[in-house]
C-alpha cells in the first residue's frame, strides 16, 4: 500500500466550476500537509501548506485536512483556464528529516 | 535572481553507459534533493543531502549515486543506465528543515535509455 495515495485522474471542468482534489494516506505521523502545482513541463511549485487538522484559504483556493480520516483536499473555487495543471499532494513527518511524500498528482484542465 | 538549473534539459543514453545529470542552485540552500517522476508512481525520492558532504539515501537509489562537495551542486550519476531509468528527473532544494517552507524545483531532465 501507498503511503500515499491520488487519483491521477485526469479531471476536465467548464470555467468557473468548484474543482475538488483529494489525497488519502496511511502515515498518521505526517503532519504537514502541501499542495504543489505542476505545469507541464515544468518542476512543482509550492501552493498551499496546513499544518495539523483544518482549513486554509488562499485566494480561490482552500485546503482542508481531516486527519481523523487521513484525508486531504484542495478546493479551487471560480477555476479559470490558468488553473489547469497538475496537482500533486506532499505530506511530511513533523520530526527529522524534512523529506515530502508526494501523491501520484491529479491532471487538470480547465475548458473555457 | 536566485535560481536553481538542471542540465541538460533532455538527454539519450544507452544501456550501461554511466549518465551524471547536473543540478545547481544559487539559493545558498543547504537541503537538496533528486526526484523521479514516473507515470503512476508521481514524485519518487532518489537522494537527498542536507549539507557539504552529508548524502542519504532515499526510497529509489538503487542504481543512483549522488555526491555533495559544495553547496550549490548536487550531481546525480547513474552507475550504469538501465531501460527502467527512462523518467523525468527533478531536482529540488530547501532553505528549511521546516516543511511549511516547501521546496525549489528545478525544470528537470528528461532522461531516455536506449
Amino acid at each position: 500500500q501507498k503511503e500515499v495515495e491520488q487519483d491521477p485522474g485526469p479531471l476536465s471542468v467548464p470555467e468557473g466550476a468548484i474543482v475538488s482534489l483529494n489525497c488519502t494516506y496511511s502515515n498518521s505521523a505526517f503532519q504537514y500537509f502541501m499542495w504543489y502545482r505542476q505545469y507541464s513541463r515544468k518542476g512543482p511549485e509550492l501552493l498551499m501548506y496546513t499544518y495539523s487538522s483544518g482549513n486554509k484559504e488562499d485566494g480561490r483556493f482552500t485546503a482542508q485536512v481531516d486527519k481523523s480520516s487521513k484525508y486531504i483536499s484542495l478546493f479551487i473555487r471560480d477555476s479559470q483556464p490558468s488553473d489547469s495543471a497538475t496537482y500533486l499532494c506532499a505530506l511530511s513527518e513533523v520530526q527529522g528529516a524534512q523529506k515530502l511524500v508526494f501523491g501520484q498528482g491529479t491532471r487538470l484542465t480547465i475548458n473555457p | 535572481d536566485a535560481e536553481i538549473t538542471q542540465s541538460p534539459r533532455h538527454k539519450i543514453t544507452e544501456t550501461g553507459r554511466q549518465v551524471t545529470l547536473a543540478c545547481h542552485q544559487t539559493w545558498n540552500h543547504n537541503n537538496m534533493f533528486w526526484y523521479r517522476q514516473d507515470l503512476g508512481h508521481g514524485l519518487r525520492l532518489i537522494h537527498y543531502s542536507y549539507g557539504v558532504q552529508d548524502t542519504n539515501k532515499g526510497e529509489v537509489s538503487d542504481g543512483y549515486s549522488v555526491s555533495r562537495s559544495n553547496t550549490e551542486d548536487l550531481p546525480l550519476t547513474l552507475e550504469s543506465a538501465a531501460s527502467s531509468q527512462t523518467s523525468v528527473y527533478f531536482c529540488a532544494s530547501s532553505e528549511s528543515r521546516d516543511p511549511i517552507y516547501g521546496y525549489t524545483f528545478g525544470s528537470g531532465t528528461r532522461l531516455t535509455v536506449v
